[in-house]
């Protein structure tokens, strides 16, 4: 399948500061990715498409000014939290389609922890 | 209404036996893809099987086969022979038509018992 990776795959910071987290498809190009929040016990929330060379698509409910999304490459797509705080605490996970699969492949997933 | 409906929270299985994992899903979309993801407590998301609406025969891939009820709108994971390694969340997830979005159930967490 697919290669995806995720970096950081942790991260702590203090509240107010900024946090970028980079998304790369490591063995194909991925026009559009995917960003998810993913709270304990909990189902994957969709939270941005990021499409390559343009603005991200959010999701109802999802800050654009807080959750920063850049596609700036067909291998790169990057979530920036700014201004986090606590609640912005959360497990957030990137994915892109396999090329010319329908399957919507992973990265490890980055736990961000605000004090 | 849920496009994605997971009803079972947990599940325990005996190592060696078989365990199914219900999915039921919801579209008016005649093409349409299901797959199966394991979440293992690392938090990766690991791609398993996928089963698309035209296809004529179940998906299977090693101990993972996906019982395919079109008219029921099922798409049940089956894994045979479990291992300690299968204890994990499995979540069931649907693509309509050529819509980029998936759309995830709430889970199932699997305990593989010794």
């Amino acid at each position: 399948g697919a290669v995806v990776s995720q970096h950081p795959s942790r991260v702590i910071c203090k509240s107010g500061t900024s946090v970028k987290i980079e998304c790369r498809s490591l063995d194909f190009q991925a026009t559009t990715m995917f960003w998810y929040r993913q709270f304990p016990k909990q189902s994957l929330m969709l939270m941005a498409t990021s499409n390559e060379g343009s603005k991200a698509t959010y999701e109802q409910g999802v800050e654009k000014d807080k959750f920063l999304i850049n596609h700036a490459s067909l291998t790169l797509s990057t979530l920036t939290v700014t201004s986090a705080h606590p609640e912005d605490s959360s497990f957030y996970i990137c994915s892109a389609y396999g090329h010319g699969t329908d399957t919507q492949y992973f990265g490890p997933g980055t736990r961000l922890t605000v004090l | 209404a849920q496009k994605i409906t997971q009803t079972q929270p947990g599940m325990f299985v005996q190592e060696k036996e078989a365990v199914t994992l219900d999915c039921t899903y919801d579209t008016s979309d005649p093409s349409y893809g299901l797959f199966w993801y394991k979440q293992p407590s690392s938090g990766e998301m690991i791609f398993l099987i996928y089963q698309g609406s035209y296809d004529q025969q179940n998906a299977t891939e090693g101990r993972y086969s996906l019982n395919f009820q079109k008219a029921r709108k099922s798409a049940n994971l089956v894994i045979s022979a479990s291992q300690l390694g299968d204890s994990a969340m499995y979540f069931c997830a649907m693509r309509e038509g050529s819509g980029n979005q998936f759309y995830f159930g709430t889970g199932t967490s699997l305990t593989v018992i010794p």
